[in-house]
C-alpha cells in the first residue's frame, strides 16, 4: 500500500513559472526522499530531506518538510521543458525499503 | 561510476513460465533492493539484500523471490507467471539509510 498522498497528480505550467508539489505520509520517519521519473525509465534521486531538517536546497528545488504535519513539498524553479516528468516523494521505512506516493505528473508547456 | 544496470530491458513471456531479472549495483553499494511498477498499483517495494541476506521483505506472493552475491549483484526470480505481473521491475543500490537510492532503468517484463 502507498505510504503517502501526493498532490497535485497532475500539474501543467508554462515554462518559466514554479511548480509546487505536495506530499503527506502516515508514520514517522527517518528522512524523505524526492524522485523524479521520466517516461517508463528508471528513477532519480533529487533530494533527501532529514527528519530533523525543515528546508533543503539543491539547484533550482527547493524542499520543505513539517514532521508535526506530516507533509513535505517540492518547489521547482523557473521550469524548463526538460522538468517535464513524474516526480515521486518517499519515506523510509525499515532497511531501505522505500514506501512511494502515487506520483505527480508534472508537463511543461513551451 | 558505472550506474545501476539492469538486463534485460524488455521480457516477453508466456503465463506459467519463470523468469530471472538481473541487477549490478554501483560499485561499492552493498544494499540492493527490487520495486514493481504498474499504473495500477504504483512502486511497491518486493524486497531488499544487503551483503547477500534479505533484510526486508514487500508484501508479494512467495512466487518472487530474490538472492543476492558475494560481488552485490542481485537477481530476482518469478515463477508461474501471471498476466498481472506485467509490470516494470526497477532496481536500486545504495550506500545506506541516509543516502538515496540510485535506480536502474528497469526491466519491463509483459506476461502474454
Amino acid at each position: 500500500s502507498q505510504q503517502g498522498e501526493e498532490d497535485p497528480q497532475a500539474l501543467s505550467i508554462q515554462e518559466g513559472e514554479n511548480a509546487t508539489m505536495n506530499c503527506s505520509y502516515k508514520t514517522s520517519i527517518n528522512n524523505l526522499q524526492w524522485y523524479r521519473q521520466n517516461s517508463g525509465r528508471g528513477l532519480v534521486h533529487l533530494i533527501l530531506i532529514r527528519s530533523n531538517e525543515r528546508e533543503k536546497h539543491s539547484g533550482r528545488l527547493r524542499v520543505t518538510l513539517d514532521t508535526s504535519k506530516k507533509s513535505s513539498s517540492l518547489l521547482i524553479t523557473a521550469s524548463r521543458a526538460a522538468d517535464t516528468a513524474s516526480y515521486f516523494c518517499a519515506t523510509l521505512q525499515g532497511a531501505q525499503k522505500l514506501v512511494f506516493g502515487q506520483g505527480t505528473r508534472l508537463t511543461i508547456n513551451p | 561510476k558505472a550506474g545501476v544496470t539492469q538486463t534485460p530491458r524488455y521480457l516477453i513471456k508466456t503465463r506459467g513460465q519463470q523468469v530471472t531479472l538481473s541487477c549490478s549495483p554501483i560499485s561499492g553499494h552493498r544494499s540492493v533492493s527490487w520495486y514493481q511498477q504498474t499504473p495500477g498499483q504504483g512502486l511497491q517495494f518486493l524486497f531488499e539484500y544487503f551483503s547477500e541476506t534479505q533484510r526486508n521483505k514487500g508484501n508479494f506472493p512467495g512466487r518472487f523471490s530474490g538472492r543476492q552475491f558475494s560481488n552485490s549483484r542481485s537477481e530476482m526470480n518469478v515463477s508461474t507467471l501471471e498476466l498481472g505481473d506485467s509490470a516494470l521491475y526497477l532496481c536500486a543500490s545504495s550506500l545506506g539509510v541516509n543516502a538515496g537510492a540510485f535506480f536502474g532503468q528497469g526491466t519491463r517484463l509483459t506476461v502474454v
